[in-house]
């Protein structure tokens, strides 16, 4: 069973500057099926990136990820006011398809 | 448009029963994957569990909080993904959601969510 950690549990920042988030994996997550969502309140979750670094649809490409094997990253370049929210890391190389605990960027 | 849309949350005692619906409009509901992630209150992210499609036998695949408590199913003729959850616990108190990769394709990311129905045991 592969376990997520995220880091830093909460990101202060300001509007303008640059997020990077990171997501560490217990073990080799397969063929990098590591995703990113945002999580704003009292919504459901939003892809932001799968494949690790696969922007989904209709997602500003001021998020960005990258990473192989246990180490991940999104990156938010340019942070906009409605950016400071939840996010969350996901494996779904192997079951079960954990979810990292999550970061909280705030401004 | 693509929808999905759960129902069947409320209030249980703990020791209860509960079944969960998901229906599906817009896509190919036959052809997905799907699977329930649920969140408990003011906590992160839970994934519950998957099903597979028909050709892939429908093959379930569970979290270790709920193995042997909750069952996923599907009706394709209905488009519809259940979730069957006995021996309810308190812990089991959150928003649960449907899900699926939907254009991204089979075991892929969860691309496609509803918006939630609150189970509070």
């Amino acid at each position: 069973e592969i376990l997520l950690t995220q880091f830093p549990d909460t990101l202060s920042l300001s509007p303008g500057e640059r997020a990077t988030l990171s997501c560490r994996a217990s073990q080799s997550v397969s063929s990098s099926y590591l995703a990113w969502y945002q999580q704003k309140p009292g919504q459901a979750p939003r892809l932001l990136i799968y494949a690790a670094s696969s922007r989904a649809t209709g997602i500003p490409d001021r998020f960005s990820g990258s990473g192989s094997g246990t180490d991940f990253t999104l990156t938010i370049n340019r942070l906009q006011p409605e950016d400071f929210v939840m996010y969350y890391c996901q494996q779904y190389g192997s079951s079960p398809h954990r979810f990292g605990q999550g970061t909280k960027l705030e401004i | 448009e693509v929808q999905l849309v759960e129902s069947g949350g409320g209030l249980v005692k703990p020791g209860g029963s509960l079944r969960l619906s998901c229906v599906v409009s817009g896509f190919n509901f036959n052809n997905a994957w799907m699977s329930w992630v649920r969140q408990a209150p003011g906590r992160g992210l839970e994934w519950v569990g998957r099903i597979k499609n028909k050709i892939n036998g429908e093959t379930t695949d569970y979290a270790e909080p709920v193995k042997g408590r909750f069952t996923i199913s599907r009706d394709d003729s209905k488009n519809t993904l259940y979730l069957q959850m006995k021996t309810l616990k308190t812990e089991d108190t959150a928003a649960y959601y449907c899900a699926t990769g939907g254009p991204l394709g089979i075991d892929s990311a969860l691309q496609l969510w509803g918006h939630g129905t609150t189970v509070t045991v």
